[in-house]
């Protein structure tokens, strides 16, 4: 299958700072990409679809001021966690999307902790 | 809201068993059925996957049984192995949409 890939794999950060990670489709060209969080033994919690050019769509009850999300090119996406504060700590994965066969492929994931 | 409901939430199967895991749905404009497998600090990769026009698919070990009238999808993984210890997810999407997800099955393989 296609390979997405995320950086950085894991981070740690002070309260009241901002983390970006990045989300690159390596092999295919994704108009869409998605961004969940993970916590622990539960499942994938959709937070918000990205579509390259335009402006993501967030699922309710996530604060589109604190997940900055930017999908500037087909292959790009990059989730902004600002002014962190330890509850957001959790694991991100994101995936991109097969224009073509509509197929999700996810990325290794984010493990945030915030300190 | 739980659209894809995933049972059981852990299973312990012994090595060359059958592990058997259930998902049941209500909208009937899913036409998608996803399975995908995470191992512990990675991201879910995809298993198998099953459109509802068939009523099975096999990849190797990996089997999904489909009952649309039911509304029931199902995960079989023959003669399992330690291996296939992992998370699995099922998973449903109404054509491009994005993925509603189960809540996930930890399966544990014992040697």
């Amino acid at each position: 299958g296609a390979v997405v890939s995320q950086h950085p794999s894991w981070v740690i950060c002070k309260s009241g700072t901002s983390v970006k990670i990045e989300c690159r489709s390596l092999d295919f060209q994704a108009t869409t990409m998605f961004w969940y969080r993970q916590f622990p033994k539960q499942s994938l919690m959709l937070m918000a679809t990205s579509n390259e050019g335009s402006k993501a769509t967030y699922e309710q009850g996530v604060e589109k001021d604190k997940f900055l999300i930017n999908h500037a090119s087909l292959t790009l996406s990059t989730l902004t966690v600002t002014s962190a504060h330890p509850e957001d700590s959790s694991f991100y994965i994101c995936s991109a999307r097969d224009p073509e066969l509509y197929e999700q492929y996810f990325g290794p994931g984010t493990r945030l902790t915030v300190t | 809201q739980q659209q894809v409901k995933q049972s059981p939430q852990s299973l312990i199967v012994q090595k060359g068993g059958i592990s058997i895991i259930n998902c049941a749905y209500e909208n009937t404009a899913f036409d998608y059925f996803p399975w995908y497998q995470q191992f512990p600090g990675k991201g879910p990769a995809l298993l198998i996957a099953i459109r509802p026009d068939v009523s099975e698919k096999k990849e190797g070990r990996f089997t999904i049984s489909f009952n649309k009238s039911a509304k029931q999808f199902s995960l079989h993984i023959m003669d399992s192995q330690p291996g296939d210890s992992a998370t699995y997810f099922c998973a449903a999407r109404v054509g491009s949409d994005d993925m509603r997800f189960g809540a996930g099955t930890r399966l544990t393989v014992k040697p």
